[in-house]
């Protein structure tokens, strides 16, 4: 089963320019989380917020999390063409819960 | 004292037979999750062990699979009597008691 809807499904910018990606989910969560993956292998944790927070920042990236409209943001600030990649977001819910995954946004930086 | 280890990385298999796919989670990680991921798409659950509970197999698609996790550690996904649309990147990942997951790098798994 799949919780969370990014979009877009595919952005693609310049090098230095913003990227913001959203996603969306459907039930209570404990937390959500962000995830990158290169060339559809493993995937690698970003930045993690818990349902009582807001707003969180680790270097370039800017998370966001609205609970009364079940949704999230990622913003990578001043993008380099090594951030290339596809994004996920993963959300888990009270109690024993598997991590369930997105459908990603796959973003291109272009030189 | 690596990351999750996924073996074998490339798996091309006959249609009809059996695989099965092993991960190696990181030590001391408590749960551990096996994920499916066609081309170009999300990820699927598939099933979810925690500690000594019962797993979560409330994502396997039918009952050709099935997965094992042995004193609390390895884990084998096993698919049985594979069929093309088996085909795909089979995702392991382990996770210590907070929400981070940690992926092995997949097995990619064609069947022809």
């Amino acid at each position: 089963s799949q919780q969370g809807e990014e979009d877009p499904q595919a952005l693609s910018i310049q090098e230095g320019e913003n990227a913001t990606m959203n996603c969306s989910y459907k039930t209570s969560i404990n937390n959500l989380q962000w995830y990158r993956q290169n060339s559809g292998r493993g995937l690698v944790h970003l930045i993690l917020i818990r349902s009582n927070e807001r707003e969180k920042h680790s270097g370039r990236l800017r998370v966001t999390l609205d609970t009364s409209k079940k949704s999230s943001s990622l913003l990578i600030t001043a993008s380099r063409a090594a951030d290339t990649a596809s994004y996920f977001c993963a959300t888990d819910e009270e109690g024993n819960t598997p991590l369930v995954f997105g459908k990603g946004t796959r973003l291109s930086v272009i030189a | 004292g690596a990351g999750v280890s996924q073996s074998p990385s490339n798996k091309v298999t006959e249609k009809g037979k059996d695989v099965e796919l092993r991960c190696d989670p990181i030590s001391g990680h408590t749960a551990l999750y096996w994920y499916r991921q066609s081309l170009g798409q999300g990820l699927e659950f598939l099933i979810y062990f925690q500690g000594n509970s019962a797993p979560d197999k409330s994502g396997l698609p039918s009952d050709r699979f099935s997965a094992e996790r042995t004193g609390g550690s390895v884990s084998t996904l096993t698919i049985q009597r594979t069929q093309q649309e088996d085909s795909a990147v089979y995702l392991c990942a382990s996770s210590p008691y907070s929400p981070e997951a940690f992926f092995g790098q997949g097995t990619r798994l064609t069947v022809v």
